[in-house]
């Protein structure tokens, strides 16, 4: 089933600007993190913030969490042509289940 | 180096031949996961295990068996592989602290069943 749903599906920018990805999920969770796929390869950990946090940073990531909203955004500022991949968000629910439920992904693209 | 490791890496199959996809990590994580992707799918979780001989289904386990004889190795066997099999398959590791962290993703095995 699909926790968490990506907005927008692709997105295209210049180096330099900012880039925004929103998911929304559907279920309570534990935790959402965010993981980045370049083309074909394996995913790769990026953030995870708790239900009970609302914003996290990490270097050029900014991911903020809306419990109330069931929603997540991601924010990477001063975008680089290396940023070019795929992000998901995944959400971990309250339940107990040990599974992450991915989203689509939002493809981003930086133009040099 | 911490990593998860698969093999192979890319495999071609026929319909009902057997195959098994290794995968393996060194962090001494107790909780191991496959994952297949699709095309507009994202990832779908088709088994898990939280630790040496435990294991349960995920979201897509149909066509799949896994065993967890050893904590650092949990192998994905296909009985009888179909094309709807035709997938990018990940392993993942991560440690079971009683809910799910960060997860480590194996570099991926892309199979297609003919």
């Amino acid at each position: 089933s699909q926790q968490g749903e990506e907005d927008p599906q692709a997105l295209s920018i210049q180096e330099g600007e900012n880039a925004t990805m929103n998911c929304s999920y559907k279920t309570s969770i534990n935790n959402l993190q965010w993981y980045r796929q370049n083309s074909g390869r394996g995913l790769v950990h990026l953030i995870l913030i708790r239900s009970n946090e609302r914003e996290k940073h990490s270097g050029r990531l900014r991911v903020t969490l809306d419990t109330s909203k069931k929603s997540s955004s991601l924010l990477i500022t001063a975008s680089r042509a290396a940023d070019t991949a795929s992000y998901f968000c995944a959400t971990v629910t309250d339940t107990g289940r040990r599974a992450l439920t991915f989203g689509s992904g939002t493809r981003l693209q930086v133009q040099p | 180096e911490a990593q998860v490791t698969q093999n192979p890496r890319y495999l071609i199959t026929v319909t009902g031949k057997k195959l098994t996809v290794t995968c393996s990590q060194n962090m001494n994580h107790e909780y191991m996961s496959w994952y297949r992707q699709d095309p507009g799918l994202g990832l779908r979780q088709i088994y898990y295990s939280m630790n040496v001989e435990v294991t349960d289904k995920g979201d897509v386990p149909e066509g799949y068996k896994v065993s967890r004889k050893e904590k650092r190795n949990f192998p994905l066997i296909l009985e009888s592989p179909s094309p709807n099999q035709t997938s990018l398959y990940f392993c993942a590791s991560s440690y079971e602290g009683g809910t799910l962290g960060t997860q480590y993703f194996g570099p991926g095995t892309r199979l297609l069943v003919l």
